[in-house]
């Protein structure tokens, strides 16, 4: 069975703190590993994303930290502000398909408090 | 605004009622997807559609019919619901050869 398990369903973090988000795969597509963001009333939004050559993709305050031979990957949200309060979810492509298609885990609800 | 529209942006409706969600994307992409949000639950991908062509359905049932006329429009008919399909119904689109999908803001959709 593929999926991805995400981990912790919902984090409360101070601002300024560092919030961090876990994702671990099984039997999915080894080649790339997006998370996306959600804001209420608003679609998934694709916020970074990391091909598994490398071990480490940043992107302003956002990283992608990926260990192959654990088969994780987190996103780290640094100095982390009230305006990153949302839900974020981490995706994997699925495995043995003719066509880029995406397991999604369930999701970590983040509240930054001021 | 990501370019990926969803009309209507919510609905209800009785369990004997028939109804379409719409979905159009203006990026150019060839592929697009219907996914169902619940509570808690991972995203369901509900169907796939490469170059107006149906690739993918997840097991959906027959009660969820969709249709894309062309590669900018995807419509997802609905006929005799349950209560359980009470749910956020996201549209996404990507190009075939790319992982990135684009979401639209979704359907939140109440079976009464």
């Amino acid at each position: 069975q593929q999926q991805v398990k995400q981990s912790p369903q919902s984090l409360i973090v101070q601002k300024g703190g560092i919030s961090i988000i876990n994702c671990a795969y099984e039997n999915t597509a080894f080649d790339y590993f997006p998370w996306y963001q959600q804001f209420p009333g608003k679609g998934p939004a694709l916020l970074i994303a990391i091909r598994p050559d490398v071990s480490e993709k940043k992107e302003g305050r956002f990283t992608i930290s990926f260990n192959k031979s654990a088969k994780q990957f987190s996103l780290h949200i640094m100095d982390s502000q009230p305006g990153d309060s949302a839900t974020y979810f981490c995706a994997a492509p699925l495995l043995n398909t003719g066509f880029q298609k995406l397991v999604f885990g369930t999701g970590t609800r983040l509240l930054v408090s001021p | 605004e990501t370019g990926v529209t969803q009309t209507p942006r919510h609905l209800v409706m009785g369990m004997t009622n028939k109804k379409s969600l719409k979905c159009e994307q203006h990026l150019g992409h060839n592929a697009m997807y219907w996914y169902k949000q619940s509570a808690k639950k991972p995203l369901e991908l509900m169907f796939v559609y490469s170059l107006e062509e149906r690739v993918e359905n997840n097991s959906v049932p027959s009660r969820f019919s969709p249709e894309c006329p062309n590669s900018s429009h995807l419509f997802l008919h609905l006929h005799t619901l349950q209560p359980e399909d009470s749910a956020l119904y996201l549209c996404a689109s990507s190009q075939d050869t790319s992982y990135e999908q684009y979401f639209g803001p979704g359907t939140r959709l109440t079976v009464t």
